[in-house]
């Protein structure tokens, strides 16, 4: 394991379904992400926390709702998602969301069909 | 246990130079190789590699993927200041482990 661990691996769902990704340290970093991967496109930064605090939100849809309750988890609910949203959702953390040494997890690939 | 090994974790060369770097790979169900450059939060893609042997080159910047020894280079020529960044290399598994592995990057950072 990288030592960022997400779950689940993969998702399927509807559009009127509401779900959560879960991702979770153990490295002692105060600060976390999420982005999204899509086929054929840049790499996309979602949310960042720092200390369980929102310090960045980069114009994601309010279908997108990240939670911090703790700076070793963060998690990302999921509620009437598009088709479009279908990609690979990827949590990475960091020591402090000033550096730039990140370590990623593996991903959950979501589907909404 | 997949795994991305990145080498070395950091580099300080001066304006100019030609520098290379490397990154191996354990992953089962192999399906491409990715290199990144993250100066800011999101990484910003540089290439996609999938077949061996095939160098793709975008201005000064090349790579190649070596699936027999299950690795790839990253070429930069006539390096710059503003290459200075971290360098990730990623591989994705398909199939029933469809993921992506990031290894840990280097950093590179350009002297002028």
């Amino acid at each position: 394991e990288t030592g960022v661990t997400q779950t689940p691996r993969h998702l399927v769902m509807g559009m009127t379904n509401k779900k959560s990704l879960k991702c979770e340290q153990h490295l002692g970093h105060n600060a976390m992400y999420w982005y999204k991967q899509s086929a054929k496109k840049p790499l996309e930064l979602m949310f960042v926390y720092s200390l369980e605090e929102r310090v960045e939100n980069n114009s994601v849809p309010s279908r997108f709702s990240p939670e911090c309750p703790n700076s070793s988890h963060l998690f990302l609910h999921l509620h009437t998602l598009q088709p479009e949203d279908s990609a690979l959702y990827l949590c990475a953390s960091s020591q402090d969301w000033t550096s730039d040494g990140y370590t990623f997890g593996s991903g959950t690939r979501l589907t909404v069909v | 246990e997949d795994k991305v090994v990145q080498s070395p974790l950091s580099l300080v060369v001066h304006e100019g130079d030609t520098v290379t770097l490397n990154c191996s790979y354990e992953v089962t169900n192999f399906r491409s190789l990715l290199w990144y450059k993250q100066e800011k939060k999101a990484p910003t893609f540089l290439f996609m590699l999938t077949s061996s042997g095939i160098e793709k080159k975008s201005g000064r910047l090349s790579s190649i993927l070596d699936k027999k020894e299950l690795s790839s280079i990253l070429n930069i020529t006539a390096t710059q200041t503003g290459d200075s960044a971290i360098y990730l290399c990623a591989v994705g598994a398909k199939g029933r482990d469809d993921k992506i592995i990031f290894g840990k990057g280097t950093r590179l950072h350009i002297l002028p």
